[in-house]
């Protein structure tokens, strides 16, 4: 159980285009999502939180004009990288948290690998 | 604000020999800390939580709040223990989480 999916698993993209990344929990609802980027042999960085229903809350530095998330239904959520430049290439992960509380583990999904041309 | 840091990116280790994997973080209140783990080609997943202070595979962490340290630690590492292991903080308990850069172990037959 406790399975979260996200949709591609790599896209290759052109410079000036919009890119959407779906995230999944396929087997619970998960009130909230979480995006992370991965830059190679680094770590990961939280990007944002979103809360079905309600607008996601940004990490500092994040933009939220170009990295617009929803999050419309307990199952999924998207982050679409609008206007993608080659510095947006990245890993990028999503996680899901089922339930209302705080303490509850997050599920990892296996991550997109976006390449900006 | 805080920070999480890994000194090692690299570890390996003989099979039976003992693995101690360093994690020390900075920040002003009281974290949750977590060690996280990703096997070869598998996601992200929770290996342990220091309020649940449980043995997780073998493996241990005991937040010390002196040293703001939140050491892995485990006796007689296996080969199947080889992997990356990310230590993570979680400084409101809100889940948010901060991972540091990690360390990729390497049990060695």
């Amino acid at each position: 159980g406790a399975v979260v999916s996200q949709h591609p698993s790599w896209v290759i993209c052109k410079s000036g285009t919009s890119v959407k990344i779906e995230c999944r929990s396929l087997d619970f609802q998960a009130t909230t999502m979480f995006w992370y980027r991965q830059f190679p042999k680094q770590s990961l960085m939280l990007m944002a939180t979103s809360n079905e229903g309600s607008k996601a809350t940004y990490e500092q530095g994040v933009e939220k004009d170009k990295f617009l998330i929803n999050h419309a239904s307990l199952t999924l959520s998207t982050l679409t990288v609008t206007s993608a430049h080659p510095e947006d290439s990245s890993f990028y992960i999503c996680s899901a948290r089922p339930g209302q509380g705080a303490r509850n583990e997050q599920y990892f999904g296996p991550g997109t690998r976006l390449t900006v041309t | 604000a805080q920070r999480v840091t890994q000194p090692e990116k690299l570890l390996s280790v003989f099979k039976g020999a003992p693995v101690e994997l360093k994690c020390n973080y900075s920040y002003s209140g009281s974290p949750e800390l977590f060690w996280y783990v990703q096997y070869s080609r598998q996601r992200l997943q929770l290996l342990l939580r220091h309020i649940s202070r449980e043995s997780i595979k073998g493996f241990t962490a005991d937040l010390n709040k002196g040293e703001t340290s939140f050491h892995l630690k485990k006796p007689f590492a296996q080969e199947e223990d080889s992997a990356m292991y990310y230590c993570a903080l979680d400084p409101t308990g809100a889940n948010n989480l901060f991972f540091g850069t990690g360390t990729r172990l390497t049990v060695i037959p």
